[in-house]
């Protein structure tokens, strides 16, 4: 069984430009949840999509956004980059019901010059 | 948001000793996992606690989540240098995680 793959591991963007990253999650999870990782504020949640909607969404800017396809695959989006956009993002692909074990992608490492 | 302390934050020993980290809450979580991350990687779920008072083990490691549902540890015995990384709690929060800022654990030979 596959397991949650993140495109691509790493980029470099310069500030203002925008950046997508692509989730691809395990087959049969329709549940795919965003976080962002960083040294001093650890793992935050960014939102959450199920079936194509999104149920949940985190403390953070409207430059970030995602949306998820019919086939459970999701994308993120930031625009605007600013240098404190660093980090690792990281997927993780669940079943979307309460109490449900979530598995997380390698993550996409993004650096912002 | 519901906050998860960890501790300690960060911790080194030698292998074959015996360590304990926790995941501290005031608030009551329906669920609790605990993931273990390497750098550069994403986290890997190591085990879900629900029940207040359960008790799960894999292998050498061994969780306890609280009665009250708040609090949780993690129990290592004889630590072994493949067991270097960093251990985040995380309580279920609707349909996201909230994850405490984790232990980072370095076993030395």
């Amino acid at each position: 069984k596959a397991g949650v793959t993140q495109t691509p591991r790493y980029l470099i963007k310069t500030r203002g430009q925008q950046v997508t990253l692509s989730c691809s999650p395990i087959s049969g999870h329709r549940s795919v949840s965003w976080y962002q990782q960083t040294p001093g504020q650890g793992l935050q949640f960014l939102f959450e999509y199920f079936s194509e909607t999104q149920r949940n969404k985190g403390n953070f800017p409207g430059r970030f956004s995602g949306r998820q396809f019919s086939n459970s695959r999701s994308e993120m989006n930031v625009s605007t980059l600013e240098l404190g956009d660093s980090a690792l993002y990281l997927c993780a692909s669940s079943f979307g019901v309460p109490n449900t074990e979530a598995f997380f992608g390698q993550g996409t490492r993004l650096t912002v010059v | 948001t519901q906050l998860l302390e960890q501790s300690p934050q960060f911790l080194s020993i030698q292998e074959g000793e015996n360590l304990t980290v926790y995941c501290n809450s005031s608030s009551v979580f329906s669920s609790l996992q605990w993931y273990r991350q390497e750098p550069g990687e994403g986290p890997v779920l190591l085990v879900t606690v629900v029940t207040g008072g359960e008790v799960k083990k894999l292998k050498r490691l061994t969780f306890q989540f609280g009665d009250a549902r708040k609090d949780s540890s993690l129990h290592i015995t004889a630590a072994q240098t493949g067991d270097t990384g960093l251990y985040l709690c995380a309580g279920a929060e609707g349909y996201a995680l909230n994850f405490g800022k984790g232990t980072s654990l370095l076993v030395t030979p």
